[in-house]
């Protein structure tokens, strides 16, 4: 399979808990995207990377978010100290060209 | 005001049916236009991608932008039951851009 993966698929975790998330994208691809959608929401952007440069933040990314891509390949999203309102599925697509291509996403669910 | 606005419907349609998708933006900066298809607890899923203005087309789906009105449509001929599904619009001011979605639109096709 040749497209976005995405782990875990699902996540439940406990309030206060850190979780991360690992994306790795089409081989090709040099952009790479966090998004985060909640139920009957499009999905909002969090962050990019070009290669392995963080280009871009959205204020939604509070302090307790944070994203790497060290290698300039797979990337990691950490949020620490979760509350029930991080609860929402989170989104990774890369790029080459103007098309995005998504993974399948990480639920996450905070008790 | 959002920078895209999208009707979330639900959208309900009998089988072999025209379906009529629309969304509104408003920044004319928007260079490249996005349908996305999303099924339930999946990641979306590209279907057809425009730049500037124009009509595309692919099977029975079929991407109209028009710049001047900054609005853009996705048309679905005879549609299935298997295209039941939320259809998200995106854009992006250039090439590797942050997309920006729509809500959403709730489409169901019945048999």
């Amino acid at each position: 399979d040749t497209g976005v993966s995405q782990n875990p698929r699902h996540k439940i975790t406990k309030r206060g808990q850190n979780v991360t998330f690992r994306c790795d994208p089409i081989s090709e691809h040099n952009r790479l995207y966090w998004y985060r959608q909640t139920l009957g929401q499009g999905p909002e952007f969090l962050t990019y990377f070009q290669n392995e440069a963080q280009l871009e933040k959205s204020r939604l990314l509070s302090d307790r978010f944070s994203a790497e891509r060290p290698k300039g390949s797979f990337s990691t999203l950490e949020i620490q100290r979760t509350e029930q309102g991080d609860s929402a599925m989170y989104l990774c697509a890369s790029s080459l060209k103007a098309e995005a291509f998504f993974g399948q996403g990480t639920r996450l669910t905070v008790v | 005001q959002k920078e895209v606005e999208q009707d979330p419907g639900p959208l309900s349609v009998p089988e072999g049916a025209i379906v009529s998708l629309n969304c509104t933006y408003s920044n004319s900066a928007f260079q490249y236009f996005m349908w996305y298809r999303q099924y339930s607890r999946k990641g979306p899923e590209l279907l057809m991608y425009t730049y500037s203005s124009g009509n595309k087309e692919d099977g029975r789906f079929t991407a109209q932008v028009d710049k001047s009105s900054k609005y853009i449509s996705l048309f679905i001929r005879d549609s299935q039951p298997s295209d039941s599904a939320t259809y998200l619009c995106a854009m992006i001011y250039n090439q590797g851009g942050k997309l920006i979605f729509g809500q959403g639109t709730e489409l169901s096709v019945k048999p």
